[in-house]
């Protein structure tokens, strides 16, 4: 089974910073990749896909990066509404798509 | 507007049973692939269990395997999940997702539902 190990699992940060989540993969997964957001108490939301490419209504602020093993989620210019928190995905696995274990982002 | 709901969680002894369910509406059921996706309390998401398009592939995280069964009833546009010989570290929301491709094959979770809540506990 391809593990996703993400870092850290939690930052303090202030509005207007710039925020990296890394997440490395156990094996090499080409761009089969995803960044998610999830708000206490509801589901995820699908912020970027293919590794970089930007979900439809994503603010533009959240971008992605990477392919193979190591993989980035940017946030710059950090805004109250993206204190959340933030899970990686692997799709390389047919049909069997796990995640990572999350990065926490609050308030400093 | 694509919409899922789950039902049939609830607070259930260990040992025991529970079928969840996903009603799905607002797209073709019967062309997607179909997931559940748990979240143990104050704990981050699990993958748990997939069923394709028609139903002919099924596959488990281990610690499902042998316990929970995934099915789908594309008349009903409706989702399952069987859960047999419930344990305590089954207690999560569990949510159903649909995977969906783009037109290069890179696959994601673009809608989920609103999850329901399991409890084990005696």
């Amino acid at each position: 089974d391809i593990q996703m190990t993400q870092s850290p699992s939690s930052l303090s940060a202030s509005v207007g910073d710039r925020v990296t989540i890394t997440c490395r993969a156990s094996q090499s997964i080409s761009r089969y990749f995803n960044w998610y957001q999830q708000k206490p108490g509801k589901a995820p939301n699908l912020l970027i896909y293919a590794a970089s490419s930007l979900q439809s209504g994503v603010p533009s602020r959240f971008s992605g990066s990477g392919s193979g093993t190591d993989f980035t989620l940017t946030i710059s210019n950090l805004q109250p509404e993206d204190f959340a928190t933030y899970y990686c995905q692997q799709t390389y696995n047919t049909l069997l798509w796990t995640f990572g274990q999350g990065t926490k982002v609050e308030i400093k | 507007q694509v919409q899922m709901v789950e039902s049939g969680g609830g607070v259930v002894q260990p040992g025991r049973s529970l079928r969840l369910s996903c009603a799905a509406s607002g797209f073709t059921f019967s062309s997607y692939a179909m997931h559940w996706v748990r979240q143990a309390p104050g704990k981050g998401l699990e993958w748990v269990a997939v069923i394709s398009y028609d139903g002919s592939e099924k596959y488990y995280v281990d610690s499902a395997k042998g316990r929970f069964t995934i099915s789908r009833d594309n008349s009903k546009n409706t989702l399952y999940v069987q859960m047999n010989s419930l344990r305590g570290e089954d207690t999560a929301v569990y949510y159903c997702a649909r995977a969906n491709y783009d037109r290069s094959g890179w696959g994601y979770f673009d809608f989920w539902g609103q999850g329901t809540v399991v409890t084990v506990s005696s």
